[in-house]
């Protein structure tokens, strides 16, 4: 059981936007950045978002990022078909000092 | 363009010893990087399994800090995993990433393609 949550699932139709929330504590996302991944199983995880709400070059401005206190959401506009995939965010956890993901937010573009 | 390359046994024993090891290339292990490994078990979702960085410093997932062990080769440019006293549970496609700084944060940047681990006998 992570000690980041987040919703299993999430959908839109194309074109849609779809929102994908992230909730922690005071010792992770309370005190420390969040970043976002895509992943597709077998395929190695894609950086989307770092500190909080920076997309790294190459990443489409339709992902954008933000959090407020102990929580984060990675808000997705003008859905496509190939945004089908797995949503993790991350944090350092200062009680664990360790990274911590979220369980992750599987998202179908209906 | 930075490049990891996960590589070992994909069949380990029960109360074996799971050891995998990323080669890096497109940048030095003695960059101000950190060096990570993250698991995937089947139907689940990404777990931190840890963090070392050049110097030998490490930071461990504490669910799995009894058992695990990282190193970091300078020669080769590459850095290892050992996971003992694995069960089935431990069964799981292994990635290796680069841990970068970002300003006064650091997060997971570029990752490896991933390799599977099977723990049966």
């Amino acid at each position: 059981q992570s000690v980041v949550t987040q919703p299993p699932s999430a959908s839109g139709t194309p074109g849609q936007r779809v929102t994908i929330s992230c909730s922690g504590s005071s010792s992770n996302i309370g005190a420390n950045y969040v970043y976002w991944y895509q992943h597709l199983p077998g395929t190695a995880p894609k950086l989307l978002i770092y500190r909080n709400n920076q997309r790294p070059s190459g990443v489409p401005d339709r992902f954008s990022g933000s959090k407020s206190g102990t929580s984060a959401s990675l808000a997705i506009s003008g859905l496509r078909s190939e945004d089908e995939a797995d949503y993790y965010c991350a944090s350092w956890d200062d009680s664990l000092s360790s990274r911590v993901f979220g369980g992750g937010t599987k998202l179908t573009v209906l | 363009q930075v490049q990891l390359q996960e590589s070992g046994p994909g069949l380990v024993k029960p109360s074996g010893t799971l050891s995998l090891t990323c080669a890096v290339s497109g940048d030095s292990i003695t960059s101000d990087n950190w060096w990570s490994w993250v698991r995937q078990a089947p139907g689940r979702g990404l777990e931190c399994i840890g963090e070392i960085y050049h110097s030998g410093s490490t930071n461990y997932n504490p669910s799995l800090k009894s058992r695990v062990a990282m190193s970091v080769d300078k020669s080769k440019n590459q850095f290892s995993l050992k996971l003992n006293s694995v069960t089935a549970a431990d069964t799981a496609v292994y990635y290796c990433a680069r841990i970068a700084t970002f300003g006064d944060s650091r997060g997971w940047e570029k990752w490896g393609q991933g390799t599977l681990v099977t723990v049966s006998s």
